[in-house]
């Protein structure tokens, strides 16, 4: 099925360890983004990628490193992962970065820090 | 700084009834209003989407009503069913390379 698919669905770390979360979007889409998802926070952008070999940091980018690695793929890692970052992470795309274009989700990744 | 302010942040209706989550906004530059709905363990996805230019758009039983002197919006959902039971945000967004601003979100529980 065409669409953004995140990779792992679920995963459990402890303070200090790395992990990157991955991201794949086959509908050829420019522009490529990462959420974080928290109780009463809504959507938070971390980092976006308005087209291939660009990146720009979002809202709340402190603590997470992104690789636009080619149009397909946008990674989100975490060099250092602290309990704070414990979210659901949203990956998205759409074909351009601004205006009336669609924004689609993939399912998500649960992260637990402990 | 907020730039979408949604509320309410939940809402509880009873099936049948009408569902109104309300948003403002303060940048003038904003040219597109979507709105987002998200069930338990699923990504967002887009449900209905106005551009400036007109003040009402309906789709189904989903209605956006647009005031653009008032920098406001919302989301109607006349005959609400329990299968509406779901987070909706909505967003704002505008021309060049600028993402998508994301209210916090309303959390509908539509009760039978």
């Amino acid at each position: 099925n065409a669409g953004v698919t995140q990779t792992p669905k679920f995963q459990v770390l402890k303070t200090g360890q790395s992990m990157t979360l991955q991201c794949a979007q086959d509908m050829n889409h420019n522009s490529m983004y990462w959420y974080r998802q928290d109780p009463g926070m809504g959507l938070r952008l971390i980092y976006y990628s308005a087209s291939e070999g660009t990146t720009d940091k979002g809202e709340v980018p402190n603590g997470y490193n992104v690789s636009r690695l080619n149009k397909r793929e946008f990674s989100l890692r975490l060099e250092s992962a602290a309990p704070s970052q414990t979210s659901v992470y949203f990956c998205a795309s759409r074909q351009g970065a601004g205006g009336a274009n669609v924004l689609t989700f993939g399912a998500g990744s649960r992260l637990t820090v402990l | 700084q907020q730039q979408v302010k949604q509320s309410p942040q939940s809402l509880i209706v009873q099936k049948g009834g009408i569902s109104i989550i309300n948003c403002a906004y303060e940048n003038t530059a904003f040219d597109y209003f979507p709105w987002y709905q998200q069930f338990p363990g699923k990504g967002p996805a887009l449900l209905i989407a106005i551009r400036p230019d007109v003040s009402e758009k309906k789709e189904g039983r989903f209605t956006i009503s647009f005031n653009k002197s008032a920098k406001q919006f919302s989301l109607h959902i006349m005959d609400s069913q329990p299968g509406d039971s779901a987070t909706y945000f909505c967003a704002a967004g505008a021309k060049g390379n600028t993402p998508l601003v994301f209210g916090k979100g309303t959390r509908l529980s539509v009760i039978a």
